[in-house]
């Protein structure tokens, strides 16, 4: 079966600082992979998606970038932390079969930029 | 760009009464239309999705119907049971370019009271 993993957790960190968040897929091949923000009390708000290594599309401009080094991994980086980078990140992934594109996520990440 | 309107942000219910969720998109090319639920701490499951070419899709207590022309759809939760208290997201996407585009609703947060 398939399963999804992020961390950390949770993460605090201070403005300014550098931020890497990883999330691995285990039991498929070549999924389309998803970063996506939940604000508090907010719908998600996707940042990236990958259809394979390599491959990036950003959807919001922001100060965060994401990478995918490997077939199931894909990572979400920041150079600088800003106090609006606070939330909650979610990594999904899909496989788009015929009539439907279900997305399957992660347990999060819960950010706090202090 | 495209929207999803999700209403109402809040709903509580008592036991056993239904409880209806809508949502609004803005994109006539939008085709696939998946529900999730999250619960707390937790990343969102999909719980049931229908296409652009049904109208109505009904799973055990769970039900979503859809009007193209008014470019609405609705999830319907029948008997409801504590277990049923969590956020619910409505989305929209258009499975003819991927479907990696989806865009979410708010959420509504769901209460059912024992």
């Amino acid at each position: 079966s398939q399963t999804i993993h992020q961390w950390p957790a949770t993460l605090v960190q201070p403005v300014g600082s550098p931020l890497s968040l990883e999330c691995t897929v285990e039991g498929t091949s070549n999924p389309n992979l998803y970063w996506y923000r939940q604000a508090a009390g907010r719908g998600l708000q996707l940042l990236f998606y990958s259809v394979g290594i390599g491959q990036i599309s950003s959807e919001v401009p922001q100060n965060l970038s994401a990478s995918r080094p490997q077939d199931r991994q894909f990572i979400l980086s920041s150079k600088k932390l800003l106090l609006s980078d606070s939330g909650f990140y979610l990594c999904a992934w899909s496989v788009l079969t015929s009539g439907r594109n279900e997305q399957f996520f992660g347990p999060g990440t819960r950010l706090t930029v202090l | 760009g495209e929207n999803v309107e999700q209403h109402p942000s809040t709903l509580s219910v008592q036991e056993g009464d239904s409880a209806v969720i809508k949502c609004t998109y803005s994109d006539s090319a939008s085709n696939y239309f998946p529900w999730y639920k999250q619960e707390l701490g937790k990343g969102p499951q999909l719980i049931i999705d229908i296409r652009s070419n049904v109208g109505e899709k009904k799973d055990q207590r769970i039900a979503v119907t859809l009007n193209k022309t008014a470019k609405h759809f609705s999830l319907h939760i029948t008997e409801t049971q504590p277990e049923d208290s969590a956020v619910y997201f409505c989305a929209a996407t258009n499975l003819n370019t991927g479907g990696f585009k989806t865009i979410f609703g708010a959420g509504t947060r769901l209460f059912v009271k024992a």
